[in-house]
């Protein structure tokens, strides 16, 4: 198995939802990754978890949560979003291994749309 | 900083090559390449260490200049399914953090 799977795909919700994304990998990769693409423009790391351990936080607002309950799954939980935090949300994982390429595997996205 | 991708678009016509540029300001520990189509995920290509070691797809090559802080993606005889925005993605020191370059569309015609 060498997919990445995201829910849900689509996501609209208002200013004082609370709702979760999630992500799956089953190929043995111990790191995972949240990123977010907005139109036309690269994706930006978020997060960045190694072994289950949140090893990179890029000064994301504190309304994106990440969770990470074990090597096979990857949550972000949200609240209180803003409408410019619509985007296509990115997850992918990677080896993390001495002596491995570490190259990531991306997984279809969750489109984000916040009224 | 993000790294620099030039050309911004490109255009080819079927059978084609072309040569994607990546640069970036800082000391590299390795570039990945990526390609996107419109609404799906990006793909992994490419990946190139500091220190010579490659691994990506049999029809794509690439090169990376690490004193001049710099990638090229390779791609010969285009064929349609090409078509998609590339990134690069560079690496500055372990860690696994990846900062994509500013992409390049690239559109093949038949």
């Amino acid at each position: 198995d060498t997919e990445v799977t995201q829910t849900p795909k689509h996501l609209v919700m208002g200013m004082t939802n609370k709702k979760s994304l999630k992500c799956e990998q089953h190929m043995g990769h111990r790191a995972m990754y949240w990123y977010k693409q907005k139109a036309k423009k690269p994706p930006e790391l978020m997060f960045v978890y190694s072994y289950e351990k949140l090893s990179i936080n890029e000064s994301v607002p504190s309304r994106f949560s990440p969770e990470c309950p074990n090597s096979s799954l990857l949550n972000l939980h949200l609240h209180a979003l803003q409408p410019e935090d619509s985007a296509l949300y990115l997850c992918a994982s990677s080896q993390n291994e001495q002596g491995t390429y570490n190259e990531q595997f991306f997984g279809p996205g969750t489109r984000l749309t916040v009224l | 900083q993000q790294p620099v991708q030039s050309p911004q678009a490109v255009i080819l016509r079927e059978g084609e090559d072309a040569v994607i540029n990546c640069s970036s300001s800082k000391a590299l520990y390795s570039v990945h390449w990526y390609r996107q189509k419109h609404g799906e995920a990006p793909v992994f290509l490419m990946i190139l260490l500091k220190g010579g070691e490659q691994k990506g797809h049999e029809k794509i090559s690439a090169s990376f200049n690490e004193k001049k802080q710099q990638s090229s993606l390779y791609l010969t005889a285009s064929q349609l399914s090409y078509s998609g925005t590339y990134f690069c993605g560079t690496e500055t020191g372990g860690g696994n953090k990846l900062t994509f370059g500013t992409g390049t569309q690239l559109k093949v015609e038949l």
